[in-house]
């Protein structure tokens, strides 16, 4: 079955910790996608890539970091800087970026200890 | 700046009934428009997707339509099912970006 994984389904970080977030796609898509959901309001985008190698910030990158070293997979590290982490993490692809359908996966809900 | 409001924030209603979601938008440069749903603690599944060219998407029994000028879309839901139940969210496709934006969803309960 063609689809998004995420990994794990809840993640406890620690003060000053960083943790990383799994994503990996076996849809054959260019283009990856990180959001965040806080409850009340919509999802709200981290960063994107189109392309291997390559990724762009969305409107809140500040303290999280990505990389796109293959294309099934799209890790994002939530790092000591991102004071309030607290929130849904989802993951999506689509074909190519912009245009078109977008994929997600199931989801990470990080909560702080 | 696109703002995407979605009325109301929640909505119950028998099992059987028609109804109607909107969504609204206040800069009609957008390239797309798409109406997903989310269950609880889920990820989003993708319902319909209408080009800015386009007027209505149906699928099954979804209907989605855009009036671009007026900044509106409303996703009607016909024969409605308890299963129907979830959060309902619209988002925009900023022309020239490959930026999405969010609404906050409309949260549907069809009680059997």
């Amino acid at each position: 079955d063609g689809g998004i994984t995420q990994s794990p389904k809840y993640l406890f970080r620690k003060e000053g910790q960083n943790v990383t977030l799994s994503c990996e796609q076996n849809l054959n898509h260019d283009a990856m996608y990180w959001y965040r959901q806080d409850p009340g309001q919509g999802l709200r985008l981290i960063y994107y890539s189109q392309i291997v190698n390559d990724f762009q910030k969305g409107d809140i990158a500040e303290g999280y970091s990505v990389s796109r070293e293959k294309k099934e997979s799209f890790p994002l590290t939530v790092t000591s800087a991102q004071k309030n982490p607290t929130a849904f993490y989802l993951c999506a692809s689509s074909i190519i970026v912009g245009g078109e359908t977008q994929y997600f996966g199931p989801g990470t809900r990080l909560l702080v200890l | 700046k696109q703002e995407v409001t979605q009325i109301p924030a929640a909505l119950s209603v028998p099992e059987g009934e028609n109804l109607v979601l909107n969504c609204s938008f206040t800069d009609s440069a957008i390239y797309n428009l798409q109406w997903f749903r989310q269950d609880p603690g889920k990820g989003l599944t993708s319902l319909l997707l209408i080009q800015s060219s386009q007027r209505e998407q149906t699928s099954g029994r979804l209907n989605a339509s855009l009036d671009k000028s007026s900044g509106r879309s409303t996703l009607y839901i016909a024969a409605s099912q308890p299963g129907d139940s979830a959060t309902y969210l619209c988002a925009v496709l900023i022309s020239g970006t490959y930026k999405y934006i969010f609404g906050t969803g409309t949260r549907l309960k069809v009680l059997a």
